[in-house]
Protein backbone atom coordinates (compact mmCIF):
# COMPACT_ATOMS: atom_id res chain seq x y z
CA UNK A 1 0.00 0.00 0.00
CA UNK A 2 0.98 3.04 -0.03
CA UNK A 3 0.34 6.86 1.80
CA UNK A 4 -0.57 8.92 -0.59
CA UNK A 5 0.67 11.34 -3.53
CA UNK A 6 3.98 13.44 -4.62
CA UNK A 7 3.25 16.30 -6.76
CA UNK A 8 5.26 17.14 -9.47
CA UNK A 9 5.47 13.71 -10.63
CA UNK A 10 8.62 15.11 -12.51
CA UNK A 11 10.51 18.52 -11.94
CA UNK A 12 12.85 19.60 -14.94
CA UNK A 13 15.12 22.95 -13.72
CA UNK A 14 18.71 24.59 -14.43
CA UNK A 15 21.04 24.65 -12.29
CA UNK A 16 20.95 26.76 -9.66
CA UNK A 17 17.63 26.87 -9.39
CA UNK A 18 15.72 25.70 -6.28
CA UNK A 19 13.41 22.97 -6.70
CA UNK A 20 9.93 21.81 -4.08
CA UNK A 21 8.64 18.41 -3.96
CA UNK A 22 5.47 17.95 -2.05
CA UNK A 23 4.40 14.64 -0.54
CA UNK A 24 0.74 13.65 0.66
CA UNK A 25 0.20 11.14 3.56
CA UNK A 26 -3.28 9.77 4.95
CA UNK A 27 -2.68 8.02 8.46
CA UNK A 28 -0.83 9.35 11.71
CA UNK A 29 2.37 9.27 11.53
CA UNK A 30 5.38 9.61 14.29
CA UNK A 31 8.73 10.59 11.54
CA UNK A 32 8.59 11.16 8.07
CA UNK A 33 11.59 10.38 6.03
CA UNK A 34 13.02 11.89 2.43
CA UNK A 35 15.11 9.80 0.20
CA UNK A 36 17.01 9.93 -3.08
CA UNK A 37 17.52 7.40 -5.71
CA UNK A 38 19.68 7.48 -8.20
CA UNK A 39 18.44 5.53 -11.50
CA UNK A 40 19.13 2.20 -10.64
CA UNK A 41 20.81 2.60 -7.05
CA UNK A 42 19.67 2.08 -3.76
CA UNK A 43 17.98 4.66 -1.63
CA UNK A 44 19.61 7.55 -0.15
CA UNK A 45 18.31 8.89 3.37
CA UNK A 46 18.29 12.40 3.06
CA UNK A 47 16.20 14.02 6.61
CA UNK A 48 14.40 12.36 9.26
CA UNK A 49 11.61 15.05 10.51
CA UNK A 50 9.13 14.12 13.31
CA UNK A 51 5.50 14.85 13.90
CA UNK A 52 6.12 17.26 16.66
CA UNK A 53 8.39 19.12 14.38
CA UNK A 54 7.45 22.04 11.63
CA UNK A 55 10.60 22.54 9.75
CA UNK A 56 13.82 21.16 9.98
CA UNK A 57 17.11 21.95 7.68
CA UNK A 58 20.50 20.03 6.38
CA UNK A 59 22.82 21.41 4.14
CA UNK A 60 20.42 22.73 1.21
CA UNK A 61 17.83 21.26 2.59
CA UNK A 62 14.90 22.22 3.55
CA UNK A 63 11.55 20.23 4.42
CA UNK A 64 8.44 21.22 6.24
CA UNK A 65 5.53 19.29 8.44
CA UNK A 66 2.09 20.01 8.26
CA UNK A 67 0.71 17.58 10.67
CA UNK A 68 -3.04 19.24 9.95
CA UNK A 69 -2.69 18.76 6.61
CA UNK A 70 -1.14 15.69 6.14
CA UNK A 71 1.64 17.16 3.95
CA UNK A 72 5.50 17.71 3.53
CA UNK A 73 7.56 19.90 1.16
CA UNK A 74 11.29 19.19 0.67
CA UNK A 75 13.30 21.86 -1.30
CA UNK A 76 16.46 21.86 -2.67
CA UNK A 77 18.23 25.31 -2.73
CA UNK A 78 20.83 26.12 -5.49
CA UNK A 79 20.16 22.75 -7.31
CA UNK A 80 23.46 21.30 -9.19
CA UNK A 81 23.29 18.35 -11.73
CA UNK A 82 24.38 16.04 -9.45
CA UNK A 83 20.69 16.68 -7.49
CA UNK A 84 19.61 14.74 -10.52
CA UNK A 85 17.71 11.85 -8.95
CA UNK A 86 14.15 10.47 -7.97
CA UNK A 87 13.13 11.81 -4.38
CA UNK A 88 11.00 10.03 -2.30
CA UNK A 89 9.00 10.37 0.60
CA UNK A 90 8.28 7.80 3.85
CA UNK A 91 6.23 7.74 6.15
CA UNK A 92 6.04 5.63 9.69
CA UNK A 93 3.33 4.13 11.96
CA UNK A 94 2.66 5.73 15.49
CA UNK A 95 3.81 2.40 17.06
CA UNK A 96 7.50 1.30 16.65
CA UNK A 97 8.46 -1.21 14.22
CA UNK A 98 6.31 -0.09 11.61
CA UNK A 99 7.37 -0.28 8.35
CA UNK A 100 7.98 2.57 5.89
CA UNK A 101 5.20 3.22 3.49
CA UNK A 102 6.66 5.30 0.33
CA UNK A 103 4.92 7.95 -1.55
CA UNK A 104 5.03 7.79 -5.67
CA UNK A 105 8.16 9.86 -6.07
CA UNK A 106 9.38 13.05 -7.82
CA UNK A 107 11.57 12.62 -10.80
CA UNK A 108 14.39 15.99 -10.37
CA UNK A 109 16.17 16.89 -13.49
CA UNK A 110 18.92 19.29 -13.23
CA UNK A 111 20.39 20.32 -16.46
CA UNK A 112 23.56 22.78 -16.04
CA UNK B 1 26.15 3.81 11.26
CA UNK B 2 24.52 0.56 10.82
CA UNK B 3 24.76 -1.59 7.54
CA UNK B 4 22.86 -3.37 6.03
CA UNK B 5 23.65 -5.86 3.04
CA UNK B 6 22.19 -7.60 0.57
CA UNK B 7 23.61 -10.63 -1.61
CA UNK B 8 23.30 -10.92 -4.63
CA UNK B 9 23.38 -7.72 -6.17
CA UNK B 10 21.98 -8.42 -9.47
CA UNK B 11 20.72 -12.14 -10.10
CA UNK B 12 19.53 -13.35 -13.53
CA UNK B 13 17.67 -16.65 -13.31
CA UNK B 14 15.72 -18.39 -15.83
CA UNK B 15 11.99 -18.72 -15.94
CA UNK B 16 10.47 -21.44 -13.55
CA UNK B 17 13.46 -21.33 -11.36
CA UNK B 18 14.05 -20.40 -7.70
CA UNK B 19 16.03 -17.27 -6.47
CA UNK B 20 17.19 -16.65 -2.65
CA UNK B 21 17.83 -13.24 -1.69
CA UNK B 22 20.03 -12.50 1.69
CA UNK B 23 18.94 -9.44 3.74
CA UNK B 24 21.83 -9.11 6.60
CA UNK B 25 22.70 -6.87 9.50
CA UNK B 26 25.64 -6.45 9.78
CA UNK B 27 26.62 -4.50 13.22
CA UNK B 28 23.65 -4.31 15.00
CA UNK B 29 20.47 -6.96 15.76
CA UNK B 30 17.16 -6.54 13.88
CA UNK B 31 13.99 -8.01 15.44
CA UNK B 32 11.88 -6.76 12.15
CA UNK B 33 13.11 -6.74 8.38
CA UNK B 34 10.99 -5.58 5.59
CA UNK B 35 11.02 -6.95 1.92
CA UNK B 36 10.14 -4.40 -0.74
CA UNK B 37 9.83 -4.26 -4.65
CA UNK B 38 10.63 -1.51 -7.08
CA UNK B 39 9.13 -1.89 -10.61
CA UNK B 40 10.84 0.28 -13.11
CA UNK B 41 10.28 4.01 -12.66
CA UNK B 42 7.92 2.79 -9.95
CA UNK B 43 8.48 3.60 -6.26
CA UNK B 44 8.47 0.74 -3.55
CA UNK B 45 6.29 -1.52 -2.44
CA UNK B 46 5.93 -3.10 1.05
CA UNK B 47 6.12 -6.79 0.08
CA UNK B 48 6.16 -8.41 3.61
CA UNK B 49 7.10 -8.26 7.04
CA UNK B 50 9.27 -10.29 8.36
CA UNK B 51 9.90 -11.00 11.93
CA UNK B 52 12.92 -13.18 13.68
CA UNK B 53 11.35 -16.34 15.01
CA UNK B 54 8.00 -16.24 13.25
CA UNK B 55 6.05 -16.14 9.68
CA UNK B 56 6.01 -12.91 8.27
CA UNK B 57 3.25 -11.08 7.53
CA UNK B 58 2.28 -10.31 3.25
CA UNK B 59 0.37 -7.19 2.29
CA UNK B 60 -2.22 -7.71 0.44
CA UNK B 61 -1.93 -8.68 -3.44
CA UNK B 62 1.25 -10.84 -2.59
CA UNK B 63 1.18 -14.44 -2.59
CA UNK B 64 3.42 -15.84 0.03
CA UNK B 65 3.46 -19.24 -1.35
CA UNK B 66 5.22 -17.47 -4.17
CA UNK B 67 7.69 -14.95 -2.16
CA UNK B 68 9.17 -17.32 0.73
CA UNK B 69 10.45 -15.78 3.95
CA UNK B 70 12.86 -16.76 6.26
CA UNK B 71 14.06 -14.83 9.66
CA UNK B 72 15.85 -17.08 11.30
CA UNK B 73 18.17 -15.13 13.21
CA UNK B 74 18.17 -11.25 14.39
CA UNK B 75 20.78 -10.34 11.22
CA UNK B 76 19.68 -12.49 8.52
CA UNK B 77 16.06 -12.65 6.82
CA UNK B 78 16.00 -14.28 3.65
CA UNK B 79 13.39 -14.11 0.34
CA UNK B 80 13.02 -16.55 -2.10
CA UNK B 81 11.38 -16.44 -5.47
CA UNK B 82 9.99 -19.72 -6.09
CA UNK B 83 9.01 -20.67 -9.61
CA UNK B 84 10.31 -17.09 -11.06
CA UNK B 85 8.49 -15.39 -13.87
CA UNK B 86 9.58 -12.63 -16.47
CA UNK B 87 7.10 -10.75 -14.67
CA UNK B 88 9.16 -10.74 -11.15
CA UNK B 89 11.57 -9.20 -12.81
CA UNK B 90 12.18 -7.04 -10.36
CA UNK B 91 14.12 -4.53 -7.41
CA UNK B 92 13.97 -6.05 -4.38
CA UNK B 93 14.99 -3.83 -1.14
CA UNK B 94 15.00 -4.84 2.42
CA UNK B 95 15.22 -2.90 5.74
CA UNK B 96 15.54 -3.49 9.15
CA UNK B 97 14.56 -1.95 12.24
CA UNK B 98 17.27 -1.60 15.19
CA UNK B 99 16.23 -4.19 17.88
CA UNK B 100 17.15 -1.37 20.55
CA UNK B 101 15.76 1.95 18.63
CA UNK B 102 12.59 0.60 16.66
CA UNK B 103 11.86 3.91 14.96
CA UNK B 104 15.35 3.32 13.16
CA UNK B 105 14.91 1.89 9.66
CA UNK B 106 18.19 0.66 7.38
CA UNK B 107 17.86 0.14 3.98
CA UNK B 108 19.76 -2.46 1.81
CA UNK B 109 21.57 -1.65 -1.65
CA UNK B 110 18.78 -3.47 -3.19
CA UNK B 111 19.15 -6.88 -5.26
CA UNK B 112 18.59 -6.82 -9.05
CA UNK B 113 16.17 -9.57 -10.46
CA UNK B 114 15.83 -10.52 -13.68
CA UNK B 115 14.05 -13.35 -14.84
CA UNK B 116 14.53 -14.75 -18.86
Amino acid sequence: SQQGEEDPQALSIQEGENATMNCSYKTSINNLQWYRQNSGRGLVHLILIRSNEREKHSGRLRVTLDTSKKSSSLLITASRAADTASYFCATDGVQAGTALIFGKGTTLSVSS
Amino acid sequence: GAVVSQHPSRVICKSGTSVKIECRSLDFQATTMFWYRQFPKQSLMLMATSNEGSKATYEQGVEKDKFLINHASLTLSTLTVTSAHPEDSSFYICSANDRYNSYEQYFGPGTRLTVT
